[in-house]
């Protein structure tokens, strides 16, 4: 199994202002991903982040809106930038270990 | 591109009663399926998977199979009981173990005493 921490676990914030969410896993990981969940939707692939180079966005998602890091095997970050009420979502970071996919769970953010 | 289509909920059963889920899904290739749980408070977790057609994933008392020939992979429990109360989210990889995960909307069920 995996132990994955996130931070925060919820918060409302500002329209205009950007968050970092951090994800934390108990041991190092090759593979981490962030999801993002909209109210009343699926779970959607935002990022693959890579540890030592640039995260690999998924269609519809661009590196100026989501910047990740990924510094070391075991922690990455997300930052939603310039927020809208649209981006009021849950935002699961999840970890690949021994052929299985392990979530967090999640950060609720809601913009005002 | 890859798709999952669930049922909508909410589901709402009485302790023992038969559940099924309905999920059917797009993709090209061949893609493993999953079944995801999310209770209450808590992260999302893998409940079963398939990874090849007719193949049967089961845990805690649920099934689901691999049917390529309707693209189905329905989730099914023969006596639910109220710790089952969750959200289920059926969903599917790209194959060739690519972690990124196509989910359905999730489905939640509701068993009451």
């Amino acid at each position: 199994s995996a132990v994955i921490s996130q931070k925060p676990s919820r918060d409302i914030c500002q329209r205009g202002t950007s968050l970092t969410i951090q994800c934390q896993v108990d041991s190092q990981v090759t593979m981490m991903f962030w999801y993002r969940q909209q109210p009343g939707q699926s779970l959607t692939l935002i990022a693959t982040a890579n540890q030592g180079s640039e995260a690999t966005y998924e269609s519809g998602f661009v590196i100026d809106k989501f910047p990740i890091s990924r510094p070391n095997l075991t922690f990455s970050t997300l930052t939603v930038s310039n927020m809208s009420p649209e981006d009021s979502s849950i935002y699961l970071c999840s970890v690949a270990r021994a052929g299985e996919l392990f979530f967090g769970e999640g950060s609720r953010l809601t913009v005002l | 591109g890859n798709s999952v289509t669930q049922m909508e909920g909410p589901v709402t059963l009485s302790e023992e009663a038969f559940l099924t889920i309905n999920c059917t899904y797009t993709a090209t290739g061949y893609p493993s399926l999953f079944w995801y749980v999310q209770y209450p408070g808590e992260g999302l977790q893998l409940l079963l998977k398939a990874t090849k057609a007719d193949d049967k994933g089961s845990n805690k008392g649920f099934e689901a199979t691999y049917r390529k020939e309707t693209t189905s992979f329905h989730l099914e429990k023969g006596s639910v009981q109220v710790s089952d109360s969750a959200v289920y989210f059926c969903a599917l990889d790209s194959g060739a173990g690519s972690y990124q995960l196509t989910f359905g909307k999730g489905t939640k069920l509701s068993v009451i005493p």
